[in-house]
């Protein structure tokens, strides 16, 4: 069974980075058939896909259009574990965010991390 | 801003059947299947159904998926007071390469 530990800040100050990691039980990030997502949820945008990683005899990445210039994701084999950084954040940045995987849908979910942006 | 549309709420009474429906385009949810989400408050979503009618194990009969043209639809019957959540569908959208979601409905079990 899958499970996904996810862990970071929960304050972050504007125009910083915003850094959360989730630990994968279960499966490998290394996977050559599932996908690792990251996904926010606030009010005002409701359930926004961030962007996903998987490996395919190599790694991938996918980024929604909406962050493509401020997101990176970290996969970690050694620690069996990824991680998602978004540069330049703002208040707007703020949300629940949530680590999700499947195999060409999301089945099995963190149980998020509620993130404040602001000073 | 949501790529699939849903209707806001949905309210039916116990035991009866509630139909939901999410309406997208043939980039999303023709080519890349539906899946539907169940979220109670404070929680992260459940996966219901995916690919239009595949259930997860341990997911109850009770809840059916189908899709006519743009529109794919969710089925609950014999409603419950555990049932009454917010409902999301999802699917990949071929001309973004991003998953894409309704706004979500909430479905109000009276």
């Amino acid at each position: 069974q899958v499970q996904l530990q996810q862990s970071g800040p929960g304050l972050v100050k504007p125009s910083q980075t915003l850094s959360l990691t989730c630990v994968i039980s279960g499966d490998s990030v290394s996977n050559n058939r599932a996908a690792w997502n990251w996904v926010r949820q606030s009010p005002s945008r409701g359930l926004e896909w961030l962007g996903r990683t998987y490996y395919r005899s190599k790694w991938y990445n996918d980024y929604a259009v909406s962050v493509k210039s401020r997101i990176i994701f970290n996969p970690d084999t050694s620690k069996n574990q990824f991680s998602l950084q978004l540069n330049s954040v703002t208040p707007a940045d703020t949300a629940v965010y949530y680590c999700a995987s499947g195999a060409g849908t999301m089945d099995v979910w963190g149980k998020g991390t509620t993130v404040t942006v602001s000073s | 801003q949501a790529g699939l549309t849903q209707p806001p709420s949905v309210s039916k009474a116990l035991r009866q059947t509630a139909t939901l429906t999410c309406t997208g385009n043939s980039n999303n949810v023709v080519d890349g299947g539906v899946a539907w989400l169940q979220q109670h408050q404070g929680h992260p979503p459940k996966l219901l159904s995916y690919r239009n009618n595949n259930r997860p194990s341990g997911i109850s009969e009770r809840f059916s998926a189908s899709r006519s043209g743009n529109t794919a639809s969710l089925t609950i019957t014999g409603l419950q007071p555990e049932d009454e959540a917010d409902y999301y569908c999802s699917a990949w959208d071929s001309s973004l390469s991003a998953w894409v979601f309704g706004g979500g409905t909430k479905l109000t079990v009276l």
